[in-house]
């Protein structure tokens, strides 16, 4: 079936670095791509998405392009803030699946210190 | 304010015991669902539903039951809690199927202790 697999955790940079978060996804149809961001003792909220191969999405300086041959949707950013210390979940969903619901991958926690 | 409400947030309870935690969304969305979420594992669909009374499993629907007699409301039932339920769990909602835009409302999740 459908999967997603990222990069374990956590991810710890200082304020300002380059950020990174890997992200593959396995499936058998054409799924569209997310990122989700869990901040502490919150719910999961939409960061960005892609629908097909080749798009962009962005958001809060945070960027992630649909790579269908090499099957990724890896996350970055140019500068990172303290205040994106967070979980980052990578999602897909099938079109053609009935139930509608996200695959998620396991979670990568990244911590950023002043 | 736009949001989905789950009660309670944190729920230490017995094996055998039954509970439910409820769900409200007041964003009229269609599609509500229910995720857990375990350490290295991410999230996986419990149930989900497409509008009022129209109910189905997802990935792990064992132990677990679900209502949706209205259309804000979408309660998690353990008839039976067992250990290996111990997890936070998410509520979720859309103004349709989750999977065309992606975008889930969640709730800030319950934990749940089962002893």
């Amino acid at each position: 079936g459908d999967s997603v697999t990222q990069m374990e955790g956590p991810v710890t940079l200082s304020e300002e670095a380059f950020l990174t978060i890997n992200c593959t996804y396995t499936a058998t149809g054409y799924p569209s791509l997310f990122w989700y961001v869990q901040y502490p003792g919150e719910g999961l909220q939409l960061l960005l998405k892609a629908t097909k191969a080749d798009d962009k999405g962005s958001n809060k300086g945070f960027e992630a392009t649909y790579r269908k041959e090499t099957t990724s949707f890896h996350l970055e950013k140019g500068s990172v803030q303290v205040s994106d210390s967070a979980v980052y979940f990578c999602a897909l969903s099938d079109p053609m699946d009935s139930s509608y619901k996200l695959i998620f991958g396991s979670g990568t926690r990244l911590l950023v210190r002043p | 304010e736009a949001q989905v409400t789950q009660n309670p947030r944190y729920l230490i309870t017995v094996t055998g015991k039954k509970l439910t935690v409820t769900c409200s969304q007041n964003m009229n969305h269609e599609y509500m669902s229910w995720y857990r979420q375990d350490p290295g594992l991410g999230l996986r669909q419990i149930y989900y539903s497409m509008n009022v009374e129209v109910t189905d499993k997802g990935d792990v629907p064992e132990g677990y039951k679900v209502s949706r007699k209205e259309k804000r409301n979408f309660p998690l039932i353990l008839e039976s809690p067992s250990p290996n339920q111990t997890s936070l769990y998410f509520c979720a909602s859309s103004p349709y199927g989750g999977g065309e835009s992606g975008e889930l409302f969640f709730g800030e999740g319950s934990r749940l202790t089962v002893l």
